[in-house]
């Protein structure tokens, strides 16, 4: 199992510039999120879905959208983006079996925006 | 209102003694769940702990431990004999109903493990 994937691991944007942030997971999880993580901070969920089709807000879903039209992948859009939103960006999943919902994590995606 | 507090930024320990992380949260929910995860330099977020409220022992992996004390709305971790690899970032993070049962997480605490 690879778990959770993300691509790119690295990317540099100028401000303005749109770009999709891929995630995939191979766990047959129901639950997939987003979140970011600015410095010296914990991470902040932008964005999450509880199945396919199916997405919902999380605390800064602004300049983001996802879809998920797989179980598999749930890929963020920064529409235009901003220097705000430099940051490094983190794809979770989780089952609804178990009591914990644990989440599984992506190695990140570290994105600047200049 | 901050959901998650974890008022110790950055704490130093000395190899081999244990060290307390503090977590206090505010849910007004019945159901929900807490998670330590660690951080290390290299980025990647690692489960440690994790603690049910319905759950009347507290929680333990190996060397982590959960000081759960639900009237006090604390989840403190418990790393029993310290070791240099402990050194890294660690966040208390809480799943409740709203927001899909995804997880709202503490600022965090910078462990350092002196030798």
């Amino acid at each position: 199992n690879a778990g959770v994937t993300q691509t790119p691991k690295f990317q540099v944007l100028k401000t303005g510039q749109s770009m999709t942030l891929q995630c995939a997971q191979d766990m047959n999880h129901e639950y997939m999120s987003w979140y970011r993580q600015d410095p010296g901070m914990g991470l902040r969920l932008i964005h999450y879905s509880v199945g396919a089709g199916i997405t919902d807000q999380g605390e800064v879903p602004n300049g983001y959208n996802v879809s998920r039209s797989t179980t598999e992948d749930f890929p963020l859009r920064l529409l235009s983006a901003a220097p705000s939103q430099t940051s490094v960006y983190f794809c979770a999943s989780s089952s609804r079996d178990g009591a914990s919902y644990e989440q599984y994590f992506g190695p990140g995606t570290r994105l600047t925006v200049t | 209102a901050q959901k998650i507090t974890q008022t110790q930024p950055g704490m130093f320990v000395q190899e081999k003694e244990a060290v307390t992380l503090d977590c206090t949260y505010d849910t007004s929910d019945q159901s929900y769940g807490l998670f330590w995860y660690k951080q290390p330099s290299s980025g990647e977020m690692i489960f440690l702990i994790y603690q049910g409220s319905y759950d009347e022992q507290n929680a333990t992996e190996g060397r982590y431990s959960l000081n759960f004390q639900k009237a006090r709305k604390s989840a403190n971790l418990v790393i029993s004999a310290s070791q240099l690899g402990d050194s890294a970032m660690y966040f208390c993070a809480m799943r409740e109903a709203a927001y899909g049962y995804q997880l709202i997480w503490g600022a965090g605490t910078k462990l350092i493990i002196k030798p």
